[in-house]
């Protein structure tokens, strides 16, 4: 079945520069959120968009910022890269613009050296 | 802000018996309650959730239940089998906030 899916799967980065994570969302969900999870915590929320606009972020530092596109998929950017980014980035489509019935892409591993 | 804890931090049980994880959460506006299982290297899998109007829900050997006046959830599972290892993560949201995950509990199955 089309799952949610991200790329790339892996990602290696120096600090200071730029990443750009892809996420294409189920056929039909209209909703996209991302979340960072750090080694052996939960998943922690970064952004949510539906219909293209931004319905929520977390507490995260301006150096991140996402975007959603017309057919729903969306981007996630982050600038000035630290050490401490070095996380999996998820991210999780749902029908409508609530929080309800997210399901997750298999996620970038994101490595900042 | 909506806070999630979850307990154990780890689990372990034999292969058939049952196992049992429970969350709390701080916000009483919040009336969604997933549970998430995520293998190693795979993505969290939504495996069973439940809506604070039902205070119970089953899906074959998975349930999970509701105690909204002591603002408190759990996971059981059933008849354990070895595929079941896994972190399972708790979460809880209202509609319109960001789903707040719990730090997950690791469960064992020892066959």
């Amino acid at each position: 079945d089309a799952g949610v899916t991200q790329s790339p799967t892996h990602l290696i980065k120096t600090r200071g520069q730029h990443v750009t994570l892809r996420c294409s969302p189920i056929s039909g969900h209209k909703s996209v959120s991302w979340y960072q999870q750090v080694l052996g915590q939960g998943p922690q929320f970064i952004f949510q968009y539906y219909e293209k606009e931004e319905r929520g972020r977390g507490n995260f530092p301006d150096r991140f910022s996402a975007r959603q596109f017309p057919n729903y998929s969306s981007e996630l950017n982050v600038n000035a890269l630290l050490l401490g980014d070095s996380a999996l980035y998820l991210c999780a489509s749902s029908w409508g613009g609530s929080s309800y019935e997210q399901y997750f892409g298999p996620g970038t591993r994101l490595t900042v050296t | 802000g909506e806070n999630v804890e979850q307990h154990p931090s780890t689990l372990s049980v034999q292969e058939g018996d049952s196992a049992v994880i429970k969350c709390t959460y701080s916000d009483s506006a919040s009336n969604y309650f997933p549970w998430y299982k995520q293998e190693l290297g795979k993505r969290p899998q939504l495996i069973i959730d439940i809506r604070s109007n039902v205070g119970e829900k089953k899906d074959q050997r998975i349930a999970v239940t509701l105690n909204k006046t002591a603002k408190h959830f759990s996971l059981h599972i059933t008849e354990t089998q070895p595929e079941d290892s896994a972190v399972y993560f708790c979460a809880a949201c209202s509609g319109n906030t960001p789903l707040v995950f719990g730090k997950g509990t690791r469960l064992s199955v020892i066959a």
